[in-house]
């Protein structure tokens, strides 16, 4: 139980071009969804917090208008890059919390974008 | 302020050998605590966690960690290390109402 799966794993697009990544809670309801960004070799930045119906919470330094969260239902959630640039390239990762376990995150495979 | 941190950046064991990886945290909380291994290119699997009880939890891939309190540590431990755990490893804090402060992760090598 509670998987998490992530749509595309790899992404290439062009400087410029907006990219949307899926993020769904398979076989539990996510009342909470998480997405982090992860540099290479390093750890894990939390990006967002999300509740369904909900706007997203960000933290500080993540810049909302170009980092759209949508969490329309209790299975997904969405990460839009817009007007993506080179230094948008990373691994971005979601996590989602569910009723029956609302103090635990379980993590999505990742998804890695690259921008040219 | 919350802070996780991991002494060890990286570590190199021989395979079968026993594997130790450190984890401290400063929460102002009742903190819960989790370890989670990333394989390269990969999410993150949860290997254990603690909420309460017993300090000493068990994990799945025989992994076990230890909570200690007057210690502020929650050490990750396996007896005899496979090849396939080589991965990086991360301890993570959370608790109530609170997002979780990820440790800055600790890579294991296992040597054959």
């Amino acid at each position: 139980g509670a998987v998490v799966s992530q749509h595309p794993s790899r992404v290439i697009c062009k400087s410029g071009t907006s990219v949307k990544i899926e993020c769904r809670s398979l076989d539990f309801q996510a009342t909470t969804m998480f997405w982090y960004r992860q540099f290479p070799k390093q750890s894990l930045m939390l990006m967002a917090t999300s509740n369904e119906g909900s706007k997203a919470t960000y933290e500080q330094g993540v810049e909302k208008d170009k980092f759209l969260i949508n969490h329309a239902s209790l299975t997904l959630s969405t990460l839009t890059v817009t007007s993506a640039h080179p230094e948008d390239s990373s691994f971005y990762i979601c996590s989602a919390s569910g009723t029956g376990f609302p103090y635990e995150q379980y993590f999505g495979p990742g998804t890695r974008l690259t921008v040219t | 302020a919350q802070s996780v941190t991991q002494p060890d950046i990286h570590i190199t064991v021989s395979e079968g050998a026993s594997l130790e990886l450190r984890c401290n945290y400063s929460y102002g909380a009742t903190p819960y605590l989790f370890w989670y291994v990333q394989s390269p290119g990969q999410g993150l699997q949860l290997l254990l966690k603690y909420f309460s009880g017993d300090t000493l939890v068990q994990g799945i891939k025989g992994f076990e960690a230890e909570f200690k309190r007057s210690q502020s540590s929650f050490n990750l431990r396996k007896p005899s290390v496979h090849w396939s755990d080589a991965a990086e490893y991360f301890c993570a804090v959370g608790a109530r109402g609170q997002n979780f402060v990820f440790g800055p992760g600790t890579r294991l090598s296992v040597l054959p």
